[in-house]
């Protein structure tokens, strides 16, 4: 069965520091895979997408992520974090046959002044 | 347009009430979904139209009665709903897995 774990619920970070956000999939087939934030009360923004050819793909807001095929994950990074990244994030992985998306639990990400 | 339109973005409502839920996109996609998402947890998905026709029922209470109208519009009729039923309501609309767009969503309030 398809399915997406984020490992961490809660990371927080100082402004100004890397970042990564770790996610696996499980999915028989090559997956669809996509990074989302929501700030609080709003709807999802797709940060960034990955469907085939290179495994490092830019998003929007400076976000990258590199899929990796053997490790099952599909990891999302920033540089250098500002506050106004602070917010949840969801990875998910989509059914090609039906559009439907599966998403992992999710990882709220805290900046520090 | 590139945009999934939900109205109303809040709505409260009591459990004897029946109200509605819309969706609109000029994008061309032919799926739609709904999804229903509680307070610190991922969206859940509800209902799939595929070209304008029912595809997936993720089990969902018949007091939830969706509807698709035309290509662009994807209703969701609420009737003698739960106070348990309060959530974020997002519409999506894809083409296939490409091009996922979700709406803003409505804050629904059963009181």
């Amino acid at each position: 069965a398809q399915s997406v774990t984020q490992p961490d619920i809660h990371i927080t970070v100082s402004e100004g520091a890397s970042l990564e956000l770790r996610c696996n999939y499980s999915y028989g087939a090559t997956p669809y895979l996509f990074w989302y934030v929501q700030s609080p009360g709003q709807g999802l923004q797709l940060l960034l997408k990955y469907f085939s050819g290179d495994t490092l793909v830019q998003g929007i807001k400076g976000f990258e992520a590199e899929f990796k095929r053997s490790q099952s994950s599909f990891n999302l990074r920033k540089p250098s974090v500002h506050w106004s990244d602070a917010a949840e994030y969801f990875c998910a992985v989509g059914s090609g046959n039906t559009g439907k998306l599966i998403f992992g639990q999710g990882t709220t990400l805290q900046v520090k002044p | 347009d590139t945009e999934v339109t939900q109205t109303p973005k809040h709505l409260v409502m009591g459990m004897t009430n029946k109200k509605s839920l819309k969706c609109e996109q000029h994008m061309g996609h032919r799926a739609m979904y709904w999804y229903k998402q509680k307070a610190k947890k991922p969206p859940e998905l509800m209902f799939v139209y595929s070209y304008e026709k029912l595809s997936i029922n993720e089990s969902v209470p018949s007091r939830f009665s969706p509807e698709c109208p035309n290509s662009s519009l994807l209703n969701l009729h609420l009737h003698a709903l739960q106070p348990e039923d309060s959530a974020l309501y997002l519409c999506a609309s894809s083409q296939g897995s490409v091009g996922y767009t979700f709406g803003s969503g409505t804050r629904l309030t059963v009181v």
